[in-house]
């Protein structure tokens, strides 16, 4: 069974562009949750969604949004890039999306903004 | 402060030794998750449990719901398990698979 895998898995930008970035959870995880690691704040939570719907949403500015298709794949957009968004970009799927699920990790999308 | 603390930050160890990380949290929770992160980002679901013990191969999780706390064991540590372990809640007020992270402990095992 395939794992969770992101896309593409390093990307450069400068200031003020945007970028897109792409997961795919394992077949049949219906959740997919993504988190921004920096060394500087570690790892937060930026949204879950779950079944096409945004379910969670963390504390991160407007310019950061996420969508989901119905087949479960999601999308994170981050607009007018900023130096602060240097970051590794992690997204997690589970079967269900309740609290008591296992949540599973892809290998990340390192964003380098310059 | 946080509301999910690790300690140590930082732990050196030879191979072999025993091997405890520790986790604190200051809200209630539905699930706690121990995640092992190697160099270049992956993260790994160690455990998720919600009372009593967990035991996989030389890993062994606790968690006590009452004093807030859980511990991660390593029995007889190998320079493999050198990673990143952290600690992550789903607080009770969370719908769905939202985490919050502790900062992470460092471990590395020296051969």
């Amino acid at each position: 069974k395939a794992g969770v895998t992101q896309t593409p898995r390093y990307l450069i930008k400068t200031r003020g562009q945007q970028v897109t970035l792409s997961c795919s959870p394992i077949s049949g995880h219906r959740s997919v949750s993504w988190y921004q690691q920096t060394p500087g704040q570690g790892l937060q939570f930026l949204f879950e969604y779950f079944s096409e719907t945004q379910r969670n949403k963390g504390n991160f500015p407007g310019r950061f949004s996420g969508r989901q298709f119905s087949n479960s794949r999601s999308e994170m957009n981050v607009s007018t890039l900023e130096l602060g968004d240097s970051a590794l970009y992690l997204c997690a799927s589970s079967r269900y999306g309740d609290s008591v699920n296992e949540q599973f990790f892809g290998p990340g999308t390192r964003l380098t903004v310059l | 402060k946080n509301e999910v603390e690790q300690s140590p930050q930082n732990l050196t160890a030879q191979e072999g030794e025993f091997i405890t990380i520790n986790c604190s949290y200051s809200v209630g929770i539905s699930a706690l998750h121990w995640l092992q992160q190697h160099p270049g980002g992956g993260i790994v679901s160690l455990f998720m449990l919600s009372s009593g013990k967990k035991k996989h191969g030389r890993l062994i999780a606790t968690i006590n719901i009452q004093e807030k706390h859980s511990s991660l064991h390593i029995t007889a540590s190998h320079p493999r398990d050198s990673a990143v372990y952290i600690c992550a809640v789903t607080p009770f007020v969370t719908s769905g698979s939202r985490l919050t992270f502790g900062e992470g402990t460092q471990l590395t095992v020296n051969p």
